[in-house]
C-alpha cells in the first residue's frame, strides 16, 4: 500500500477549480511536491516545497499542506490541464522519493 | 537546450539483458545526481536506482537489487542503467530525472519503452 494517498480521479468543469489531495500520516511536516504527466508525455514539475511554482507554470497553480493533506489547487481549469497529477515526498530515512498513486484530472 | 533524453529500450525475453542510456544537455551534468523512475502502463511512478553527481553513491528499489546496475561517465554527459534477468513486471517506461540537490525531480526524460515479453 502507498504512504501517499491521492484520489484516482478528479472532474471539474472549465473555468472552474479543481482541487486535487495528497493524504498521508502528517504529510505536513513534509516538503510536498506536484507533478503533470499528460498521456505519453514525462512528468512536469508543477509544484515543489508545497507552494512554490517552476517558472513557466501558470498562476492557476497553486499548493498548501498541513497536518494530514496536501492539496494541489488548479483555478480556472483549461482543457490543456487534462492529466495525471502526482505527489511526492521525499523520505528521508532511506534517501528515496516516495509518489503518490496519481489523480486523473478530467475536464468535463 | 535543457534536456535528458532515454535510449536503449526494447522488446526482450525474460531472463534477457538491457542496458539503457540517459544523455544529458544544457546544463552542468557533473553536479548533479541522477535518478531512474519507472512507470508500467496505466500505472504510477515507481523510484528505480540513483547515483550522485559523482558517481560515488548508488541506490535502489528492493525490486530490483541485485539485478540492476546504475552507473555514469561524466565526460559523455551521460547515465547508464544496466538491467540484467528482465522479468515481466520490469515492462514499463524508463524515465531518468535530475535532482537538484533537494527533494524534488526538476528535470525528467521522455523514457524509454522496455517491454519483456515471452
Amino acid at each position: 500500500s502507498r504512504v501517499l494517498t491521492q484520489p484516482p480521479s478528479v472532474s471539474v468543469a472549465p473555468g472552474k477549480a479543481a482541487t486535487i489531495t495528497c493524504g498521508g500520516n502528517n504529510v505536513g511536516s513534509k516538503s510536498v511536491h506536484w507533478y503533470q504527466q499528460k498521456p505519453g508525455q514525462a512528468p512536469v514539475l508543477v509544484i515543489y516545497y508545497d507552494k512554490d511554482r517552476p517558472s513557466g507554470i501558470p498562476e492557476r497553480f497553486s499548493g498548501s499542506n498541513s497536518g494530514n493533506t496536501a492539496t494541489l489547487t488548479i483555478s480556472r481549469v483549461e482543457a490543456g490541464d487534462e492529466a495525471d497529477y502526482f505527489c511526492q515526498v521525499w523520505d528521508s530515512s532511506t534517501d528515496r522519493p516516495v509518489f503518490g498513486g496519481g489523480t486523473k484530472l478530467t475536464v468535463l | 537546450q535543457v534536456q535528458l533524453v532515454e535510449s536503449g529500450g526494447g522488446v526482450v525475453q525474460p531472463g534477457m539483458s538491457l542496458r539503457l542510456s540517459c544523455a544529458a544537455s544544457g546544463f552542468t551534468f557533473s553536479s548533479y545526481g541522477i535518478h531512474w523512475v519507472r512507470q508500467a502502463a496505466g500505472k504510477g511512478l515507481e523510484w528505480v536506482a540513483l547515483i550522485s553527481f559523482d558517481g560515488s553513491k548508488e541506490s535502489y528499489a528492493d525490486s530490483v537489487k541485485g539485478r540492476f546496475t546504475v552507473s555514469r561517465d561524466n565526460s559523455k554527459n551521460t547515465v547508464y542503467l544496466q538491467i540484467n534477468s528482465l522479468g515481466v513486471e520490469d515492462t514499463a517506461v524508463y524515465y531518468c530525472a535530475k535532482k537538484p540537490g533537494v527533494g524534488y525531480f526538476d528535470l525528467w526524460g521522455r523514457g524509454t519503452l522496455v517491454t519483456v515479453s515471452p
